[in-house]
Order: C-alpha cells, then structure tokens, then sequence
C-alpha cells in the first residue's frame, strides 16, 4: 500500500446532478479525513471518521453532502444536486493512532460543475 | 478562535537565497503546528511539524520557528532552489476530543525560486 487513493481524479457535472467520490486510505489507518479546497485557498476541513463511526462534521457540509465509510475500510462522499459552488478539489487523508500519525494526503478528486 | 492567518500570499526569490514564510494563529488550544508543501495536481504533503514546547525545529534545508507568546510561527527555507517552486500551508490542531487531528490551514503562500 504506497498511499491514499481517490478516484476519479477529475469529475465534470452538470449542475442538479449527484457526483460520488472514492477514498482508500493506508491500510493501517483508522483515521479518515475529507478536506475540500477552492482555488488559492488552503483545505477546510469537512467531515471524519475513526473507523466506521463519523465523529465530527463540519457546518461547510450541508445536507446535500454526505459520507460514509463502510467496515472502517474506504469512504465514499457524495455530493447530491450538485451547485456550481461546489467545484472544488476534494482531498482525502488517513492518519492512525489518536490522529496525527502518518497523516496522508491524497492527490484529491477534482470537480467542476458546469 | 479557529482560524490561521498565512503571509505573504506570493512570495519570489533567487536560487540560493532564503524564503521565509509566515503564519499567526489564535486559538490557544493549538499544540501542533505542522508545515505542507503542495505541487499542482497533488495533494498537500509534510514537510516539518513543530510542537509548542521548543522554539525551533530543524530538518535539512528546511526550519520552523515558533514563538507561543505571540503565538506566531515561520518556516524558513535555506538555500533555496527552483524544485522548491511550490505553494505552501501551515496549518495548526488541537489536542483532546474530537479536534485531535483536525486540521486548520493557512491561506497558502505560492513560491517561486528563479535559478
């Protein structure tokens, strides 16, 4: 395993439309973070997980935004009537132990809504 | 309380020369104060992390400096070279409860070192 994994790489939607995206993080992590982050702006914290269980939420994820993560093994996070405002880059992160260990970043999922 | 304040938002310099960045933070509660480097396309990756209780930590050609009382902290890179050419984040976490490996970033700083 030689680090986290998100799939797809870049995702072009039309607006109204559901978008899902994958993260696999290091095996060994218990930790799953989603960050999102915008054009020259540095990533903002959205939602993660020790685990299956999800821990904390940011108020950035509205209703229209949700993620799981299934067996404590890969995340999924999904993101429903898609806005323009959603275009973004989606990073995803593993870390193990209390949190801070190994912090891994992804290489993101790239959205663009048209 | 949460929030990181990063500057300069550019920054240019020489191959061989010095770039210093620098961050501010105000929430108390941060004990960890990680540094990431990010290349177009990837994500952000570690660079140097430092906790508040030294006041510098240094690895190879890169240096944090932290002051907890005015609650500031730099990264200083020395001999700088054109495959430094980057945007950089601080960032800071908390310690204790659900906080402990969330992490707020600074705005980012993007660098260019001309050869």
């Amino acid at each position: 395993d030689t680090g986290v994994s998100q799939d797809p790489r870049h995702k072009i939607t039309k607006r109204g439309q559901n978008v899902t995206f994958r993260c696999d993080p290091i095996s060994e992590h218990n930790r799953l973070y989603w960050y999102r982050q915008t054009l020259g702006q540095g990533p903002e914290f959205l939602t993660y997980f020790q685990n299956e269980a999800q821990l904390e939420k940011s108020r950035l994820l509205s209703d229209r935004f949700s993620a799981e993560r299934p067996k404590g093994s890969f995340s999924t996070l999904e993101i429903q009537r898609t806005e323009q405002g959603d275009s973004a880059m989606y990073l995803c992160a593993s870390s193990f132990g209390q949190g801070r260990r190994g912090y891994t970043f992804g290489s993101g999922t790239r959205l663009t809504v048209v | 309380q949460q929030q990181v304040k990063q500057s300069p938002q550019s920054l240019i310099v020489q191959k061989g020369g010095i770039s210093i960045i620098n961050c501010a933070y105000e929430n108390t509660a941060f004990d960890y104060f990680p540094w990431y480097q990010q290349f177009p396309g990837k994500g952000p990756a570690l660079l140097i992390a430092i906790r508040p209780d030294v006041s510098e930590k240094k690895e190879g050609r890169f240096t944090i400096s932290f002051n907890k009382s005015a609650k500031q902290f730099s990264l200083h890179i020395m001999d700088s070279q054109p495959g430094d050419s980057a945007t950089y984040f601080c960032a800071a976490s908390a310690a204790g409860g659900t906080s402990y490996g969330k992490l707020t970033f600074g705005q980012g700083t993007i660098l260019t070192v001309h050869p």
